[in-house]
């Protein structure tokens, strides 16, 4: 079975200062792993997806994840934090076994101080 | 395009009434998924549709909660009778066919309390 661990349900980062939210992955098959982002008191957005076409994606908003298949990592970054950037932020991976189903990580609120 | 509609965004009942949320996905999207967001469990598959015919309803915690999509463009989350348990907020997300790899598209999401 596919499934996503989220390591850190709370992150600060200090304004202007990088952005590193951790995802790892569980899967047999070559998985497609999204980043979805959830500003308060709203439902969520895709932020960005690895579909095998590059390891290096980049997303909305400044934001990137590096596929590492050694790692089974799909971290998610930013170099620099602005104040917008305060919300929870979930991982999730799409099932491949013929039912489409997304499993989502428990999450991580982003606090950014200035 | 609107992007997924839900109703309503707050419902405050009591424990043993009906509860209904509404949800209009995104013209053209053939799949439809009802999830459940809770500080203790996150995000919780409820039940998805394909073509308007449920596929996996696994995730549906118990016979109290039952879900129906009559057509296209609408689709119903029935809870009856409610429990004060089942105070979360729904999310119905969209997307269009084709692949393991597209992008679901949430709705704002139901806020239910359940007294």
């Amino acid at each position: 079975a596919q499934s996503v661990t989220q390591l850190g349900s709370h992150v600060s980062v200090s304004e202007g200062a990088l952005v590193l939210l951790r995802c790892n992955y569980s899967s047999s098959v070559p998985p497609y792993l999204f980043w979805y982002v959830q500003y308060p008191n709203q439902g969520l957005q895709l932020l960005l997806k690895y579909t095998s076409a590059a390891t290096l994606v980049k997303g909305i908003n400044g934001f990137e994840a590096e596929f590492k298949k050694s790692e089974t990592s799909f971290h998610l970054t930013k170099p620099s934090a602005h104040m917008s950037d305060a919300a929870e932020y979930f991982c999730a991976v799409s099932t491949t076994s013929g039912t489409y189903k997304y499993i989502f990580g428990t999450g991580t609120r982003l606090k950014v101080l200035a | 395009d609107a992007g997924v509609i839900q109703s309503p965004r707050h419902e405050v009942t009591e424990m043993g009434q009906e509860v209904t949320l509404r949800c209009k996905p995104i013209s053209g999207h053939d799949y439809l998924f009802w999830y459940r967001q809770t500080m203790m469990r996150g995000l919780e598959l409820l039940i998805y549709f394909n073509n308007n015919v449920p596929i996996d309803d696994s995730g549906m915690p118990e016979d109290r909660f039952s879900a129906k999509m009559p057509n296209a463009s609408f689709s119903t989350l029935k809870i009856q009778p409610s429990e004060p348990r089942d105070s979360a907020v729904y999310f119905c997300a969209s997307r269009a066919g084709g692949g393991y790899s597209g992008e679901l598209f949430f709705g704002e999401g139901s806020r239910l309390t359940v007294l």
